[in-house]
């Protein structure tokens, strides 16, 4: 069965700083992989997908996501952080053979910005 | 162009009350989704619909029920609410055939307080 995992509820950093947020996956065979984020009382958007076209994957807002197969791992990453960036991250992997839907998340990690 | 609509935004219900979640999409979307939302837990998915006429079980179904009552609206039921139901629930849509940019559109929520 395919599942995300993604290491740290919570992150916090100073505005300006890099932002690391990890998602593993397991899966048996090439994944689809997604990051989503939630602005409090909001729904989700999405971030970034990754479908195999090519392993670092750029997204909105300045985000990018690297596939490294070796170490089953989707990490986001934004060089310098911005206040605007405080929300909740969710990674998540397609279960569907269009590799687009049946979503399943990871638990969230909640990004906090320091000033 | 609304995208995803979900009625009510807040409900507060009793044990053993009834209640019905709705969800409209207007972008011609095959699929639909009902999630829940809890703390620590990710988003999991209760039920979807492939298309119209079709509805089918997700991770967390036990207590719910569904109707897609057509291509447009997708809703969910709790026939006998239980405190354990508690949660924010999102319904999301999809048309997945689109291939690899089509991307899964989510409503604004509904947060369910059960007592």
């Amino acid at each position: 069965a395919q599942s995300v995992t993604q290491l740290g509820s919570h992150v916090s950093v100073s505005e300006g700083a890099l932002v690391l947020l990890r998602c593993n996956y397991s899966s048996s065979v090439p994944p689809y992989l997604f990051w989503y984020v939630q602005y409090p009382n909001q729904g989700l958007q999405l971030l970034l997908k990754y479908t195999s076209a090519a392993t670092l994957v750029k997204g909105i807002n300045g985000f990018e996501a690297e596939f490294k197969k070796s170490e089953t791992s989707f990490h986001l990453t934004k060089p310098s952080a911005h206040m605007s960036d405080a929300a909740e991250y969710f990674c998540a992997v397609s279960l569907s053979n269009f590799g687009n839907e049946k979503l399943t998340f990871g638990t969230g990690t909640r990004l906090t910005i320091i000033p | 162009n609304a995208g995803v609509t979900q009625t009510p935004k807040f409900q507060v219900l009793k044990t053993g009350q009834s209640m019905t979640l709705q969800c409209a999409q207007d972008m011609n979307h095959n699929s639909m989704y009902w999630y829940r939302q809890d703390p620590g837990m990710g988003l999991r998915l209760i039920y979807y619909s492939a298309s119209e006429g079709t509805t089918d079980k997700g991770e967390v179904p036990n207590g719910y029920n569904v109707s897609r009552l057509n291509k447009r609206e997708f809703s969910l039921r709790l026939e006998s609410a239980a405190p354990s139901q508690t949660s924010v629930y999102f319904c999301a849509s999809i048309n997945p055939e689109g291939g690899f940019n089509e991307k899964l559109f989510f409503g604004s929520g509904t947060q369910l307080s059960v007592l």
